[in-house]
């Protein structure tokens, strides 16, 4: 069993505010490393899907970055708006026997306008 | 195209009865999950199917839940009988089956369980 953590557990930062957060993830039999935007009342959203050490990924204003050997990624946005407001999941891929990806429980971003 | 689409999206129901969930993947996508969310433990896997077949169910939680994948668009997760404890919002999600693709989630299915 995989234990994905994510930090903080939740966040409040004004619009205009760049921030980050952190998911730290087992190293061994790594795969992939996934991150998910998910809104109230709607279901998760692909963001990123990572593999290989010091993978840097980007879309908009939101960019992630990949630590295998450490097993440490890093979530960014830069000058958070309202619409931001979300949880942010990401997730492991262990390949020990089965495929599996596992989630951590989030950071819950809320934007405050 | 459609995405992932699950049906149900809400059910409530008495304890005891037999509850069906319904999924229909995204064409051409070959490994489809399971998933429930509850506040306690957040999204965990129940099961989860490579080319129609259950590869890994270590997460179903007892006997009365089962899945199946009769074919490559259709997926069903039953419980039987329920119990008030299964009240969670369930999720499929299917994906191109390899580790560097995302999954795609559906909208979800809320479960009541009274």
């Amino acid at each position: 069993i995989l234990n994905v953590e994510q930090s903080p557990q939740s966040l409040h930062v004004q619009e205009g505010d760049s921030t980050n957060f952190t998911c730290s993830f087992p190293s061994s039999n790594f795969y992939a490393l996934h991150w998910y935007r998910w809104e109230t009342a709607k279901s998760p959203e692909a963001l990123f899907v990572m593999t290989l050490n010091g993978d840097e990924k980007k879309k908009g204003r939101i960019s992630a970055t990949l630590n295998t050997k450490e097993g440490y990624s890093y979530l960014y946005i830069k000058g958070s708006q309202p619409e931001d407001s979300a949880t942010y999941l990401c997730a492991s891929y262990s390949g020990a026997g089965s495929y599996q990806l596992t989630f951590g429980k989030g950071t819950k971003l809320s934007v405050i306008p | 195209d459609a995405g992932v689409i699950q049906s149900p999206r809400h059910e409530v129901t008495e304890m005891g009865q037999e509850v069906t969930l319904r999924c229909k993947p995204i064409s051409g996508h070959n490994s489809l999950f399971w998933y429930r969310q509850t506040m306690m433990r957040g999204l965990e896997l129940l099961i989860y199917f490579n080319n129609n077949v259950p590869i890994d169910d270590s997460g179903m939680p007892e006997d009365r839940f089962s899945a199946k994948m009769p074919n490559a668009s259709f997926s069903t997760l039953k419980i039987q009988p329920s119990e008030p404890r299964d009240s969670a919002v369930y999720f499929c999600a299917s994906s191109l089956g390899l580790s560097n693709q995302p999954q795609h989630f559906g909208d979800g299915t809320r479960l009541s369980i009274l």
